[in-house]
């Protein structure tokens, strides 16, 4: 059914800057509508935006919060989505999973914002 | 944006009971409703789509039924396997929203 793989969280300081990436596999990524959802420690699940494929324009859409600070993109040749998180705040701390949508999750990756 | 609560928050249950977690959303979601389960430190792995499709592989002690606003998720005989937090999902419309999470813990 496909698998995703997130990679390129860590440990930063507020107001800097972080690269997610989500390599997928086991189905036609590039027709794929993807998503990245976020899950602060202890809490419940946030969608935090999505990249509509190519064939639908491409565009994204964010939630509030993350809006004017991360940017969604997507390599379809390379099969991966990325997410660059800039203006980091403590409250973007978080596990980030990419995600088809509904069916298909990946494993996820931490994100620490702290001084 | 649709905000979707779930209830109880938590439940005590033993194996073999039957548990019932329901979901609320604040409009019409024209059942684009999924159902997941996590544990402790797993992405959430998807148990129900469509608002009572059972996904490949899912057990059929899960079910799901409702339409429109009101869901529900029915374990029919709980199993040590399923102790876990359950969380719903509207993806009618963007955002998609979650509910708050129902923990089954073990009585």
């Amino acid at each position: 059914e496909g698998q995703l793989v997130e990679s390129g969280g860590g440990l930063v300081k507020p107001g800097g800057s972080l690269r997610l990436s989500c390599r997928a596999s086991g189905f036609t990524f590039s027709n794929a509508w993807m998503s990245w959802v976020r899950q602060a420690p202890g809490k419940g699940l946030e969608w935090v935006g999505r990249i509509k494929s190519k064939t639908d324009g491409g565009t994204t859409d964010y939630v509030a919060p993350v809006k004017g600070r991360f940017t969604i993109s997507r390599h379809d040749s390379k099969n991966t989505l990325y997410m660059q998180m800039n203006s980091l705040k403590t409250e973007d701390t978080a596990v980030y999973y990419c995600t088809t949508g509904v069916h298909v999750w990946g494993q996820g990756t931490t994100v620490t914002v702290s001084s | 944006d649709i905000q979707m609560t779930q209830s109880p928050s938590s439940v005590s249950a033993s194996v073999g009971d039957r548990v019932t977690i329901t979901c609320r959303a604040s409009q019409d979601v024209n059942n684009w409703l999924a159902w997941y389960q996590q544990k402790p430190g797993k992405a959430p792995k998807l148990l129900i789509y469509a608002a009572s499709s059972l996904q490949s592989g899912v057990p059929s002690r899960f079910s799901g039924s409702g339409s429109g606003t009101d869901f529900t998720l029915t374990i029919s005989s709980l199993q040590p396997e399923d102790f876990a937090t359950y969380y719903c999902q509207q993806a009618n419309s963007f955002p998609p929203t979650f509910g708050g999470g129902t923990k089954v813990e073990i009585k």
